[in-house]
């Protein structure tokens, strides 16, 4: 099975700060990868799938990139609705397996 | 408008087996891909398994091989997803969710869009 390793696992931020969350496949995945983000007490919310295509009605200061093994969530401007917690996945065998999450805090 | 709405939240006991139910309105079960996905308390997310649109099959997780199964009664626009030998690390809330994309322009990327509101199974003695 294909491992999923995202760094960091939490992280601290202030709104309009830009942030980065990194995931790592255990093998290529190419770009089967997309991101989530839920908050507590809801369903994931799809973000970027395909490493790079922004979900429809996803916000334009969400960006995926990478291709391979590694593959990168960035968050230009921080916005206090993006406080949550963010997943990669990856769709390339299963089981489509998830990163173990990176909780994105105010600080 | 695209909906899942899922069965009622279940306590088992130890060995037991529980059945959560998966109804979908708005779309049919035969166009679209549908996954099922855990996430015990304070924990990630876990992929169990999901149905093929066409032929209503399933494919699971080989770490749920033996003991899950996921049906469909295609009339009923339900999916059913059973999980047996239930033990305290089962305890999770579990979710159906479909993909984007329908099998006429489907992508193998795969993404999970519509998700079900969730069940909570407790297994305790």
């Amino acid at each position: 099975d294909i491992q999923m390793t995202q760094s960091p696992s939490s992280l601290s931020a202030s709104v309009g700060d830009r942030v980065t969350i990194t995931c790592r496949a255990s093998q290529i995945i190419n770009n089967y990868l997309n991101w989530y983000q839920q908050k507590p007490g809801k369903a994931p919310n799809l973000l970027i799938y395909g490493a790079s295509t922004l979900q429809s009605g996803v916000p334009s200061r969400f960006s995926g990139s990478g291709s391979g093994t590694a593959f990168t969530l960035a968050i230009s401007s921080l916005q206090p609705e993006d406080f949550a917690t963010y997943y990669c996945q990856q769709t390339y065998t299963t089981p489509f397996s998830f990163g173990q999450g990176t909780k994105l805090e105010i600080k | 408008q695209v909906q899942l709405v899922q069965s009622g939240a279940e306590v088992k006991k130890p060995g037991a087996s529980v059945k959560v139910s998966c109804k979908a309105s708005g779309h049919t079960l035969t166009t679209f891909y549908v996954h099922w996905v855990r996430q015990a308390p304070g924990q990630g997310l876990e992929w169990l398994g999901m149905t093929f649109p066409t032929s209503g099959n399933s494919a699971y997780s080989r770490k749920f091989q033996g003991r899950i199964t996921i049906i469909r009664d295609t009339s009923a626009s339900t999916l059913y997803m059973e999980l047996s030998g239930l033990k305290s690390e089962d305890t999770a809330v579990y979710y159906c969710v479909r993909e984007v994309f329908p099998i006429s322009n489907w992508t193998d990327w795969r993404p999970f869009d519509y998700w079900g509101q969730g069940t909570l199974v407790t297994v305790s003695s």
